[in-house]
């Protein structure tokens, strides 16, 4: 079946690192990943898309990239900030499927240290 | 609305008794989601609808659920017949197909179902 597999459930970084996130896809070809970002009671906010042509997105202090070889997308934050605790998800829609039925990762839970 | 709104934003409910979840998208917004969210996991797609047309429901994991849009605006999340597993978050997201497509959907604050 479809999986997507974030690999760490937990990730712990210095304050001013770069935090970097890991995203897996199996018996699976997407359209395109996605990122969002869920704080505690609260429901998943977008952050960005990128799609399987793709190799690399960026916005302000964020970078995902794409590797359909590999089969791996990575989310990176640079400088990174108290802030910037919470979990985010990643997210990925197959090609012919509605743009919103997405098949989400467990979720990696980022607490960034003063 | 500003945004996706969702009521009741908690309900305790005994098993074998129905439940109904409301959504209320953005405003415009003609595709509306519905997701279920264990704790710790990451949202499982339930259904979905373009204006009132239902397009799909295979994610619904019986027929105890069920959903509806009757008026391509807000939307019904109904459960009959509760059983304990079916606590969870119940999410409605909704999005705007027009230009520029980002895929982005726009989450509400869900509503947390416990049946005890």
């Amino acid at each position: 079946s479809q999986k997507i597999e974030q690999n760490s459930e937990a990730l712990n970084i210095q304050e001013g690192k770069t935090a970097t996130l890991t995203c897996n896809y199996t018996n699976y070809s997407p359209a395109y990943l996605q990122w969002y970002r869920q704080d505690p009671g609260r429901g998943p906010v977008f952050l960005l898309l990128i799609r399987e042509n793709e190799k690399e997105k960026r916005k302000e202090r964020l970078k995902v990239t794409f590797d359909t070889t590999l089969k791996q997308s990575l989310f990176h934050i640079t400088a990174s900030q108290p802030a910037d605790s919470a979990t985010y998800l990643c997210a990925a829609r197959a090609g012919g499927t509605s743009y919103g039925k997405l098949t989400f990762g467990q979720g990696t839970i980022l607490t960034v240290h003063p | 609305g500003a945004g996706v709104s969702q009521s009741p934003r908690y309900k305790v409910t005994k098993r074998g008794q129905d439940v109904a979840l409301r959504c209320d998208p953005i405003s415009g917004h003609v595709s509306l989601y519905w997701y279920r969210q264990a704790l710790g996991q990451g949202p499982e797609f339930l259904t979905y609808f373009n204006y009132e047309a239902q397009q799909d429901k295979s994610g619904l994991p019986n027929d105890r659920f069920s959903a509806e849009r009757p008026e391509g605006s807000i939307s019904t999340l109904t459960i009959q017949r509760t059983e304990q597993r079916d606590s969870a978050m119940y999410r409605c997201a909704s999005r705007t197909p027009w230009g520029g497509d980002t895929g982005e959907l726009f989450f509400g604050e869900g509503s947390r179902l416990t049946v005890l």
